[in-house]
């Protein structure tokens, strides 16, 4: 079973490039969403879906986009990088929004930006 | 706004030993609790989830407890393995939080190292 799945694993930007982290899951989960984990600061909530085409912002979402155009996929786009937006981030996905459900978490990826 | 914050920050035991990790939040008006494993490098993996109604979750030699009223839980590891080694976090679904039990808060995690 792949589960979630998030490309790249690790990646180097400039302050000012864009580019998207890739999120797929195979579970046919309605509910997905974004962290991004700093040192110090625990997870926060960047942006969640609910289900395909619906999309909502969570607790920091500037400077982040993202779309639900499939079930499966759920990529978060990086407008024009800062060094502030240097994170881990993860997507989550469970099978239900409405109802408690375990989340299943990708492993992440290493993001810097110099 | 919904604190969540996890005491110890860190705990160092030896084999064999019964352990509490303690988890406390500012708001009682939430959906559920949960409490998930994070090894180095990777991602989280769930442990327990605990509705809102419920008092407590049990898996193997995990249990979870949840005093929505005081704000508190706590995760009960017995009989700890240096498997167990890894950072356990705490998140709560807060009601006021989107809307959807799927949003958490969560804690900074306490590391545990359990000692041969």
């Amino acid at each position: 079973n792949a589960g979630v799945t998030q490309t790249p694993k690790f990646q180097v930007l400039k302050t000012g490039q864009s580019m998207t982290l890739q999120c797929a899951q195979d579970m046919n989960h309605e509910y997905m969403s974004w962290y991004r984990q700093d040192p110090g600061m625990g997870l926060r909530l960047i942006h969640y879906s609910v289900g395909a085409g619906i999309t909502d912002q969570g607790e920091v979402p500037n400077g982040y986009n993202v779309s639900r155009s499939t079930t499966e996929d759920f990529p978060l786009r990086l407008l024009s990088a800062a060094p502030s937006q240097t994170s881990v981030y993860f997507c989550a996905s469970s099978y239900s929004s409405s109802e408690l459900q375990p989340q299943h978490f990708g492993d992440g990826t290493r993001l810097s930006i110099l | 706004k919904q604190e969540v914050t996890q005491i110890p920050a860190a705990l160092s035991v030896p084999e064999g030993e019964n352990l509490v990790l303690n988890c406390s939040f500012t708001d009682s008006a939430i959906y559920n609790l949960q409490w998930f494993r994070q090894d180095p490098g990777k991602g989280l993996t769930s442990l327990l989830l605990i509705q809102s109604s419920q008092r407590e979750q049990t898996s193997g030699r995990l249990n979870a407890s949840l005093d929505k009223s005081s704000g508190r839980s706590t995760l009960y590891i017995a009989a700890s393995q240096p498997g167990d080694s890894a950072t356990y976090l705490c998140a709560v679904g807060p009601m006021n939080y989107g809307g959807s039990q799927g949003n958490l808060i969560f804690g900074k995690g306490t590391k545990l190292s359990v000692k041969p």
